[in-house]
Parts: C-alpha cells; sequence; structure tokens
C-alpha cells in the first residue's frame, strides 16, 4: 500500500515568508508525528498527534510552529516569518495505534530558508 | 536535546566486512530502534529492542542492548554497497506513546 506521503519535496522561501508542510499519513494509522533534521544531525521531535487527544506540541521550537491534523489524517506544519535557521529537512511520521513504536517516515520536505 | 549519541560518526568499510555502530543513551527507556537514512530523506525502520531483551536478530542484523550500561550495538555482517546509509538509534519511551529520541547518526559507507 502507499506509504506516507509529504509535499512538497523541496521548498525555498525568503526570510520572513510563512511557509506550509503537507503530510498525508498511511490510511489507518491514527498517530502522526513532526520531526526537523538539520544538516548532518538527527531527527529532533516536534509534534505528536494521536487521534482526537490533545496534540504534544512540547518539541516546537517556537511560536512561529504550529501543527494541525484534521479529520484525523492530513496533517499541515505552519512555521511563520521564516528564519534561516529553519532551514531543514522536516520529516512526517506515522504508526498505528497497537504498534506505536514503530514508526514509519515520509520522504521529508527540505526547507531553504534564504 | 538529543538523547542517543552513535559512535562512530562515520565508518568506511570494504564489502564483505562486518560493520559495528553503537550506541548510547542517557535515561531508562522502553524499548531502543535503530533506522536506516538513504540519501537524506525519509528513515527506513531496521530492527525494535525491548528494556527487557539483551539481542535480536534480522537477516543479517543483529542488535544488542545492555540496560546497565545504556548502550545498544548494531551489527551488520558481509556488508553490501547498498547498505552505504546513514544509521541512526532512537529511544522510546513508555507512558501512552512512542517519542522518539534520535543521535545524531553513523554514517556507513560500504566500499565494492
Amino acid at each position: 500500500g502507499a506509504g506516507v506521503s509529504q509535499s512538497p519535496s523541496n521548498k525555498v522561501t525568503e526570510k520572513g515568508k510563512d511557509v506550509e508542510l503537507r503530510c498525508d499519513p498511511i490510511s489507518g494509522h491514527t498517530a502522526l508525528y513532526w520531526y526537523r533534521q538539520s544538516l548532518g544531525q538527527g531527527l529532533e521531535f516536534l509534534i505528536y498527534f494521536q487521534g482526537n487527544s490533545a496534540p504534544d506540541k512540547s518539541g516546537l521550537p517556537s511560536d512561529r510552529f504550529s501543527a494541525e491534523r484534521t479529520g484525523g489524517s492530513v496533517s499541515t506544519l505552519t512555521i511563520q516569518r521564516t528564519q534561516q535557521e529553519d532551514s531543514a529537512v522536516y520529516l512526517c511520521a506515522s504508526s498505528l495505534e497497537g504498534a506505536k513504536e514503530t514508526q514509519y517516515f515520509g520522504p521529508g520536505t527540505r526547507l531553504l530558508v534564504l | 536535546s538529543q538523547q542517543g549519541e552513535e559512535d562512530p560518526q562515520a565508518l568506511s568499510i570494504q564489502e564483505g566486512e562486518n560493520a559495528t555502530m553503537n550506541c548510547s543513551y542517557k535515561t531508562s527507556i522502553n524499548n531502543l530502534q535503530w533506522y536506516r537514512q538513504n540519501s537524506g530523506r525519509g528513515l527506513v525502520h531496521l530492527i525494535l529492542i525491548r528494556s527487557n531483551e539483551r539481542e535480536k536478530h534480522s537477516g543479517r542484523l543483529r542488535v544488542t542492548l545492555d540496560t546497565s550500561k545504556k548502550s545498544s550495538s548494531l551489527l551488520i555482517t558481509a556488508s553490501r554497497a547498498a547498505d552505504t546509509a546513514s544509521y541512526f538509534c532512537a529511544t522510546g519511551f513508555s507512558g501512552g506513546y512512542n517519542k522518539l529520541i534520535f543521535g545524531a547518526g553513523t554514517r556507513l559507507a560500504v566500499h565494492p
């Protein structure tokens, strides 16, 4: 079946502009995660959604970052007033309710803020 | 902040040789996982080992976990050029969901 998809694959924006990144999880996966990976680094947890529960936003680096998950499926990560340090690969992952340990990752969105 | 620290940061070997990567972590965990990443994009789950397990095998992969030392190792036997990738360990915690904390990874290069 289809895996996790993300769009766009690449995004170049100017400092100060807002960007939206999209994630389509695997159908039937109730848990959805966003991570950020800076060049040559490991993944940094950003936010977690589980069903209708309040999301865990503990990893969001600033109030310029926000995320929504509509209808328990598609998620959008929004970065307002982008800064150069926001440049990174943004990865989305999803997992099954009964097997949260194994996360399935999308290909990521490479964001470059000029 | 990162929980896991992989060692070495980079590893270069010849095809057919074994590759060993190590991971150390700081706090108590529920499970530890290894992921592979090709070309800086999506990660692929390789293997999960729970805190009450000591060793696990999957094909050419062998993972060990020593909770007393807070460390894990990933062994890839008879490596192939296709194994060239970055390998990350990630620790998971109990408490309703599995928020993974990743290390910085080991970059493995397998030369033909």
